[in-house]
């Protein structure tokens, strides 16, 4: 079946700019993650969301950061005001109710200049 | 979450197994351990995990030492694929606590021709 996709898959911006970055989960997952990747360094979490619970949101790094998660499906990350050190491979993850297993899209390859 | 320590790197030699070592001294009772990797240029991938007996499947084992302050992946015989980030994580996977993974630095497995 098809696997959790990520558009766009690459992003170039301007300082100063926003954007918006999608992920489409794999159906029927209730728990869907946000994580980003800077230049050679691990994974950060950023957000996570989980059915028609509040999200856990402490992992956004500031209020430039927002997501939001429709129908509990599709997620939008948004970074308003883009500043360079937002450059980075944006990943987002789901996984089903209450599993351990997460399954990671290919990610958005975001370059702000 | 508890903390793991891995080595940077590791190479090893096609058709030859490979024991990748973490370690996790802190770990708690109800800590499971996950294993993904992460290939050049894709999202993570979920590779296996435990709780206190090791498991195989298609992809690798899984050995967990007694004591649980330690376990070793084993990719019995490693292909040009198999190279990649790997990562040991520990979570605690009771459901109501089910949120981000943490990722370290992971090790960079090389695996010659």
């Amino acid at each position: 079946g098809a696997g959790v996709s990520q558009s766009p898959s690459n992003k170039v911006t301007e300082k100063g700019k926003d954007v918006e970055l999608r992920c489409d989960p794999i159906s029927g997952h209730t728990a869907l993650y946000w994580y980003r990747q800077s230049l050679g360094q691990g994974l950060e979490f950023l957000i996570y969301f989980q059915g028609n619970s509040a999200p856990d949101k402490s992992g956004l790094p500031s209020d430039r950061f927002s997501a939001e998660r429709t129908g509990g499906s599709v997620s939008t990350l948004t970074i308003q005001r883009t500043q360079q050190e937002d450059s980075a491979v944006y990943l987002c993850a789901s996984s089903k109710p209450y599993q351990e297993t997460q399954y990671f899209g290919p990610g958005t390859r975001l370059l702000v200049l | 979450d508890a903390k793991t320590t891995q080595p940077n790197s590791m190479e090893s030699n096609e058709e030859e197994p490979v024991h990748l070592p973490c370690n996790h001294s802190t770990i708690s009772g109800t800590d499971y351990i996950h294993w993904y990797r992460q290939l050049p240029s894709q999202g993570p991938e979920y590779v296996i995990h435990g709780l206190t007996s090791n498991v195989n499947n298609r992809m690798a084992s899984l050995a967990i030492a007694e004591d649980r302050k330690s376990s070793t992946l084993i990719l019995h015989r490693a292909t040009l694929r198999d190279a990649a980030v790997y990562y040991c994580i520990l979570r605690d996977d009771r459901g109501s606590t089910l949120g981000r993974l943490y990722f370290g630095r992971g090790t960079q497995l090389t695996v010659w021709p």
